[in-house]
């Protein structure tokens, strides 16, 4: 069974870094590149960027780019997400994918607040 | 920045058919824009329904079909059933990078 496990929340001050893991079972982690996506609270989709887990090849969105790190370690088949200088604005929930986008992982909401 | 633009919200009743479209900012939608179709419902994580333009996943029901037409993406519902309602969303790949329209709400 294909599983994607998402650390849990986190609340973190502006300007601040958050990072979130992605832990992928079920399948080889080299065959799909994981996609990580945003959405606020009320709001709409927005991709983040996404990991080839075989090459380490990102593409990062580019409302993201600059502040997004994104990696795969394939020692541990987990996908990592890291989002810097956090803004009030990117209280979120963010989710991982599979390629495709046919298998999510449950989201991680992300609090920036003071 | 590429725009993808979605009808903000379509209503539509059960047994009937509706057509959502996904337009882009750069030009006519093709195939190697790859158009995705996702359904959202409150609370849930969204769900693929559609990839590379028409193909299912496995457990997408018939009645949903992605098609290309004239130069939109589109996700019909033939037979609209009442959990049909949701949020759909269509993703494209466009200049290098994936972008999420604004997404559609369906009310049935």
């Amino acid at each position: 069974e294909v599983q994607l496990v998402q650390s849990a929340a986190e609340v973190q001050k502006p300007g601040a870094t958050v990072r979130i893991s992605c832990h992928v079972s079920g399948y080889t982690f080299t065959d799909y590149y994981i996609h990580w996506v945003q959405q606020a609270p009320g709001k709409g989709l927005q991709w983040v960027g996404l990991v080839d887990p075989e090459d380490d090849e990102t593409i990062y969105g580019e409302n993201f780019r600059g502040r997004v790190t994104i990696i795969a370690d394939t020692l541990t088949d987990t996908a990592y997400m890291e989002l810097s200088s956090l803004r009030p604005d990117d209280t979120a929930v963010y989710y991982c994918a599979r390629g495709r986008l046919g298998f999510w992982g449950q989201g991680t909401l992300v609090t920036v607040s003071s | 920045q590429t725009v993808v633009t979605q009808e903000p919200s379509l209503t539509v009743s059960p047994g009937q058919t509706v057509t959502l479209t996904c337009t882009c900012s750069t030009g006519a939608v093709t195939s190697g824009n790859y158009p995705n179709w996702l359904q959202q419902k409150p609370g849930l994580a969204p769900r693929a329904l559609i990839y590379s333009t028409q193909r299912r996943h496995s457990w997408t029901p018939a009645r949903f079909s992605g098609s290309l037409i004239g130069g939109k993406a589109t996700l019909t519902l033939s037979g609209v059933q009442p959990e049909d309602e949701a949020e759909y969303y269509c993703l494209l790949y466009s200049g290098g990078v994936w972008v999420f329209g604004g997404g559609t709400t369906l009310t049935v």
